[in-house]
């Protein structure tokens, strides 16, 4: 079991629309949630992080989590065809801070 | 100008050569990382130093070796480069602190071997 599981996609979803990308992960001890963006061919950039059960919210963006369940997404409002990139799920455990990421999920939204 | 800058962008070679990619950070971060990245695999951990003196293998450190020269500067050598090394490499940085930090990456290396 890998320990960041994403579905690789890709999503398809029209312009307008709520995106929806989900991650499963598998240590029970870990602490702390981030979801980046990644262009084809650019580097990883922060778009939400969350730490706490429960949904937090930045503009469009929405992370979620559930501890519980070892599950974390997020919601995309209103999508648009500039939101169409790999979206990495990324989680810290570990005194030492590591960080596993997910292989991504590739999101295309249509005009 | 850019915080973390990677150096070359773009690099090809031939099997057996000796390969050096660079990093720098203008961040004050501590603790840095070289990952690479492969279609379906995701980014994986290759090396990362919490400080000068700290160095610490990732998952897939086979194959590779880091110096950190400076707290600004950490290096991922090939020391002889094979094909299956072909991927495009980050370098990452984070503040010295609890699990709570971000990574900021670089720009990418796009490494080919011949």
């Amino acid at each position: 079991q890998k320990e960041v599981e994403q579905n690789s996609g890709p999503l398809s979803v029209p312009e307008g629309a709520i995106a929806s990308l989900n991650c499963t992960y598998s240590d029970r001890v870990s602490q702390s949630f981030f979801w980046y963006r990644q262009y084809s061919g650019k580097s990883p950039e922060l778009i939400m992080s969350i730490y706490s059960n429960g949904d937090k919210e930045d503009g469009r963006f929405t992370a979620q989590l559930n501890k519980a369940s070892q599950y974390v997404s997020l919601l995309i409002r209103d999508s648009q065809p500039s939101d169409s990139a790999t979206y990495l799920c990324a989680v810290t455990s570990g005194g030492y801070q590591k960080v596993t990421f997910g292989t991504g999920t590739k999101l295309q939204v249509i005009p | 100008d850019a915080d973390v800058t990677q150096t070359p962008r773009n690099r090809i070679t031939k099997t057996g050569k000796r390969i050096m990619l660079e990093c720098s950070q203008t961040k004050g971060h501590d603790r840095m990382y070289w990952y690479r990245q492969d279609p379906g695999l995701g980014l994986r951990l290759i090396y990362y130093s919490f400080d000068v003196k700290d160095i610490n293998k990732g998952e897939i450190s086979d194959g590779y070796s880091v110096s950190r020269q400076a707290q600004a500067k950490f290096s991922l050598s090939l020391e002889s480069a094979i094909p299956n090394q072909t991927a495009l490499y980050f370098c990452a940085t984070t503040p010295k602190g609890g699990p709570r930090n971000t990574q900021y990456f670089g720009p990418g290396t796009r490494l080919t071997v011949l």
